[in-house]
């Protein structure tokens, strides 16, 4: 099993519509869980960033966790043509490694 | 907005040559990494950097590789002897804190060896 596993897409959405993007993930030691936008041959921005378990809301972006489940999910509320990007989702664990695990991201699209 | 700059934005070279990829992170931030992404494939982690010497490196970062950071603001990542599987997007990261997770990434370089 993959560390971190991630609905490639393509997803694509009408201007407005609410996004859900999700990672699955199997080492139960992450702790910290990171959402990053990746425009086309850009680097990784981050976006949300979240420790342990619970949701977290920032604007029209919401990251919630579920360690119980070892699964993650980034909702977009009126999601925007601006939004069109790549979306990876990163952990690590407390304590010891500072790598970042990526997954391998869900390129999303918003229509006009 | 602080943010991560690196140079630079392409380079081309060809097999067997160095190559010095440079990044300023940012100004207070005391931790260094090394990302690369090879072309549709997920961000793979290199090296991470603190207080002048390397704190981990994955089993990518061979003898071919060397990381410094040569005065206040630069930080380097070398390729001795680059090969055609190193041709990818490198990205320099920093965070100001240890074990947040909360790491900030640069453009990146784009690295094509022919």
């Amino acid at each position: 099993q993959k560390e971190v596993e991630q609905d490639p897409g393509p997803l694509s959405v009408p201007e407005g519509a609410i996004v859900s993007l999700n990672c699955t993930y199997s080492n139960s030691a992450f702790q910290y869980f990171m959402w990053y936008r990746q425009y086309s041959r850009k680097g990784p921005e981050l976006l949300m960033y979240t420790y342990s378990s619970g949701n977290k809301e920032d604007g029209r972006f919401t990251a919630q966790v579920d360690k119980s489940s070892k699964y993650i999910s980034l909702f977009i509320r009126d999601s925007q043509p601006s939004d069109s990007a790549t979306y990876l989702c990163a952990m690590k664990p407390q304590g010891g490694s500072e790598k970042l695990v990526f997954g391998k991201g869900t390129k999303l699209t918003v229509n006009p | 907005e602080p943010e991560v700059t690196q140079t630079p934005s392409h380079q081309v070279t060809q097999m067997g040559q160095e190559v010095i990829l440079r990044c300023v992170p940012i100004s207070n931030h005391l931790y260094f990494y090394w990302y690369r992404q090879i072309l549709g494939q997920k961000v793979e982690f290199l090296v991470s950097f603190y207080n002048n010497e390397i704190s981990e490196k994955s089993e990518i970062f061979d003898d071919q590789f060397s990381v410094e950071r040569p005065d206040g603001s630069n930080f380097t990542l070398k390729i001795r002897s680059t090969k055609l599987e190193d041709s990818a997007m490198y990205f320099c990261a920093s965070s100001a804190l240890r074990d947040t997770g909360e790491q900030y990434f640069g453009p990146g370089t784009r690295l094509t060896v022919t």
